[in-house]
């Protein structure tokens, strides 16, 4: 099972404003590791959100931001809209184990 | 534009090897980043299944590692994944994807499905 995790689900109205929480441990937000995000629309590959905790890709729109802090990151939206739909997944380094890339549990965001 | 394909059988019977290859177009894997292999099962979250440097050197999820070889051809501009001694809980969409600590460019992802 994976060692980052997320609320299953958010939801909101169009327009509002909603955050979804990845929370690690010592080994891997706490150890200093960065923290990424993606969007996975249905039926499509995973798509670069976030990278670097808080620096968006070019062509994401800056409705999308990100944090980190302690053992934990978030990832806002702003003014959601109905195209935002669509599962979230946040990404980080553990160091235990040798060392492994470790996805979160995912996060469906229902626009109202 | 860089561009990744995934190509290999979509049905693999319990306890072969699956055999997938990813096709690297836009960017030459020799002049650098790691190539990675990620898993969706139907249904469920993202697993990472390991990684490649263009030089060879490898690292893979501890808990596939046993069953799991990452290998590249620098040539073809190409990498591949082969996971042995499969059940069907290995059926899943696999991505190959470029990545530096982050995933930045994947390919579309191809369904594998371990079934007799």
């Amino acid at each position: 099972q994976s060692v980052l995790t997320q609320p299953p689900s958010v939801s909101g109205a169009p327009g509002q404003r909603v955050t979804i929480s990845c929370t690690g441990s010592s080994s891997n937000i706490g150890a200093g590791y960065d923290v990424h995000w993606y969007q996975q629309l249905p039926g499509t590959a995973p798509k670069l959100l976030i990278y670097g905790n808080s620096n968006r890709p070019s062509g994401v729109p800056d409705r999308f931001s990100g944090s980190k802090s302690g053992t934990s990151a978030s990832l806002a939206i702003t003014g959601l809209q109905a195209e935002d739909e669509a599962d979230y997944y946040c990404q980080s380094y553990d160091s235990s184990l040798s060392g492994r890339e470790v996805f979160g549990t995912g996060t469906k965001v229902t626009v109202l | 534009q860089v561009q990744l394909q995934e190509s290999g059988p979509g049905l693999v019977k319990p306890s072969e090897t699956l055999s997938l290859t990813c096709a690297v177009s836009g960017y030459s894997i020799s002049s650098g980043y790691y190539w990675g292999w990620i898993r969706q099962p139907p249904g469920k979250g993202l697993e990472w299944i390991g990684s490649i440097y263009h030089s060879g050197s490898t690292y893979y999820n501890p808990s596939l590692k046993s069953r799991v070889t990452i290998s590249v051809d620098t040539s073809k501009n190409q990498f591949s994944l082969k996971l042995s001694s499969v059940t069907a809980a290995d059926t899943a969409v696999y991505y190959c994807a470029r990545t530096e600590s982050y995933f930045d460019y994947w390919g579309q992802g191809t369904l594998v499905t371990v079934s007799s």
